[in-house]
């Protein structure tokens, strides 16, 4: 089983929907951050989140919120989709300590139509 | 502001072939890191530098970091289709703040 879990792994929707990416994981980290992929642009930070009572806005919060379930649980939410909010959206976790390596999710592929 | 600026952003060569990327900027870093992202996947961490002029080796791939620590090379000698991805490098902002934030790629093709 992979240490961090992304559902679904695509989804199309239609604008002005909500909608929630999961993210879960086994590695016991307390750090957990979300990123959205776009062709040419790298990896840009959504939000991150150190513990379950700590959650922070990267680069691009806005349209997006989030909710540490858990240690091992974070979910982003798309509250009304808009069509340029299509992407590839990746969940990792870190532990924090020294040299923050990352662990990533398979991704999941998200459409607004 | 884009703070790593890599480059190329598209390489595509033929198999058996050397190659540079390079991941550049004005700011000096503590560390930073090499990551690979394949086809369907999410990125993986290849090799962190800390240590200005550091050179660390994987196999293949020969990763440098600059003098003044503003700067990286990835070399990869003789290429070979499975070396095609993405390739991303990335700066931790400090355990304190623990945010990684990466750069905008070179996408590699290697051709058999």
């Amino acid at each position: 089983d992979a240490d961090v879990t992304q559902t679904p792994g695509n989804r199309i929707t239609k604008t002005g929907k909500r909608i929630m990416l999961e993210c879960s994981q086994t590695k016991g980290h307390d750090r957990m951050y979300w990123y959205r992929q776009d062709p040419g642009l790298g990896l840009r930070l959504i939000y991150y989140s150190f513990d379950v009572k700590d959650i922070n806005k990267g680069e691009i919060s806005d349209g997006y919120s989030v909710s540490r379930q858990a240690q091992a649980k974070f979910s982003l939410s798309l509250e009304s989709a808009i069509p340029n909010q299509t992407a590839l959206y990746f969940c990792a976790t870190s532990n924090g300590q020294g040299n923050t390596e990352a662990f990533f999710g398979q991704g999941t592929r998200l459409t607004v139509v | 502001t884009q703070l790593l600026e890599q480059s190329p952003q598209f390489l595509s060569i033929q198999e058996g072939e050397n190659l540079t990327v390079y991941c550049n900027s004005s700011s000096v870093f503590s560390s930073l890191q090499w990551y690979r992202q394949e086809p369907g996947e999410g990125p993986v961490l290849l090799v962190t530098v800390v240590t200005g002029g550091e050179v660390k080796k994987l196999k293949r791939l020969t990763f440098q970091f600059g003098d003044a620590r503003k700067d990286s090379s990835l070399h990869i000698t003789a290429a070979q289709p499975g070396d095609t991805g993405l390739y991303l490098c990335a700066y931790d902002r400090g355990s304190t703040l623990g945010r990684l934030y990466f750069g905008r790629g070179t996408q590699l093709t290697v051709w058999p």
